[in-house]
């Protein structure tokens, strides 16, 4: 079983759609995790860290279910510049680096 | 502005040429990674770096030789290589292993 695995889409989507995606993890020990997003031919950035509590930040919601071990990132009203491959990271003990899942593709279209 | 450039932006080199890329973080880092990411495919992790030692080779090839000089500077240094190996080369840093990465905007390596 992978470390961190993601639907690897595509999701294609109308403007203005709400969209999720979830990130499984299996390591029940993994202490941090964040959403990244790449665009095409470009560096992963940083989009978002997940708390334990859930976090928003604008129209973009991560969430945390460590019972199920897995993270969601819900896109509200989406737009024309979302479309990205988002990244799922997560962290499995403070000594380690972080581990990226291999991406969901998103198309925001018009 | 990430804080971490690299630097060429694009290489085109020969099987037999030997080039190195190099990596330079702004943001006080002890971290610091190379990635290769070929084309549609997800991030591979190469080479980790913490205070200066390296703490991780994934089974990379020794034609792939990386050099962390200091926690600001990282290179990968490349000779021999194979067409295969033409990929985008990303280089990232984080404050500790754990914390989050920012990168740098990549070398676009082609071998001929």
């Amino acid at each position: 079983r992978k470390e961190v695995e993601q639907d690897p889409g595509p999701f294609n989507v109308p403007e203005g759609a709400t969209v999720a995606f979830n990130c499984t993890y299996s390591n029940s020990a993994s202490q941090s995790f964040f959403w990244y997003r790449q665009d095409c031919r470009k560096e992963p950035k940083l989009l978002m860290s997940v708390y334990s509590s859930g976090n928003e930040d604008g129209r973009f919601t991560a969430q945390l279910n460590r019972a199920s071990q897995y993270i969601s990132l819900l896109i509200r009203d989406s737009k024309l510049s979302d479309s990205a491959t988002y990244l799922c990271v997560v962290n499995e003990g403070s000594a380690r680096q972080l581990t990226f899942g291999s991406g969901t593709q998103l198309t925001v279209l018009p | 502005e990430t804080g971490v450039t690299q630097t060429p932006r694009h290489l085109v080199m020969g099987m037999t040429n030997k080039k190195s890329l190099k990596c330079e973080q702004h943001l006080g880092h002890n971290a610091m990674y190379w990635y290769k990411q070929s084309a549609k495919k997800p991030l591979e992790l190469m080479f980790v770096y913490s205070l200066e030692e390296r703490v991780e080779n994934n089974s990379v090839p020794s034609r792939f030789s990386p050099e962390c000089p200091n926690s600001s500077h990282l290179f990968l240094h490349l000779h021999t290589l194979q067409p295969e190996d033409s990929a985008l080369y990303l280089c990232a840093s984080s404050l500790g292993p754990s914390n989050e990465q920012y990168f740098g905007p990549g070398t676009r390596l082609t071998v001929t």
